[in-house]
């Protein structure tokens, strides 16, 4: 499994952009690039995944540059509501999906 | 529906008493997974069942025993328990053949032991 190092906190104020970098240097041809995001209590939320190039959906673009050895996460315009840990995971299910998450990046939105 | 539930929200037991966490997905999916989750830490795998075959486990201690009756429902079975067991409990659940770490998580069960 390929190892992810992202960073531990972030801030941001409402209504900028946040973007979140995961550095993945040992990913494997077949894996797929997979945020999650967690609030408090709750179980984690699938957000998007990426294989290369970019990915859009109505909540975040995920942007893979042509080396796949990092990856980043774009939020517009951010809410208090977006304050939240988020989750990189690398890897390829090929079956069922033995998946380990890394410590996250707690983001705080600040008013 | 993407809906995974967990019952119940809150559970509290002492360390001789026998309980039964309950998960059930309604979205066809032949992978489920029960994570376990200490405060301000990443969900830990536990285990994960591929159509309703134990697939994995991760060295979990024998007093969780995990059961997949069906497709759609997954229990998590607690004996013995110890007080650092205590945790927020999730289960998930996936497609087998997907291509990268799509899971549908349930909202968790608060499990605190005395």
């Amino acid at each position: 499994l390929a190892k992810t190092t992202q960073p531990i906190s972030m801030d941001s104020y409402e209504g900028q952009e946040v973007n979140i970098t995961c550095s993945h240097n040992n990913i494997a041809t077949n894996d797929y690039i997979t945020w999650y995001q967690q609030f408090p209590s709750q179980g984690p939320r699938f957000i998007i995944q990426g294989y290369k190039t970019k990915v859009t959906n109505e909540v975040a673009s995920l942007f893979i540059p042509a080396d796949r050895k990092s990856s980043t996460l774009s939020l517009p315009r951010v809410s208090l509501s977006d304050t939240a840990v988020y989750y990189c995971l690398v890897g390829w299910s090929g079956g069922y999906q033995k998946v380990t998450f890394g410590t996250g990046t707690k983001l705080q939105v600040i008013p | 529906d993407t809906e995974v539930t967990q019952t119940p929200k809150h559970l509290v037991m002492g360390m001789t008493n026998k309980k039964s966490l309950k998960c059930e997905q309604h979205m066809g999916h032949r992978a489920m997974y029960w994570y376990k989750q200490k405060a301000k830490k990443p969900p830990e795998l536990m285990f994960v069942y591929s159509y309703e075959k134990l697939s994995i486990n991760e060295s979990v201690p024998s007093r969780f025993s995990p059961e997949c009756p069906n497709s759609s429902l997954l229990n998590l079975h607690l004996h013995a328990l110890q007080p650092e067991d205590s945790a927020l409990y999730l289960c998930a659940s996936s497609q087998v053949q997907g291509q990268g770490y799509e899971q549908y998580f349930g909202p968790g069960t608060r499990l605190t032991v005395t």
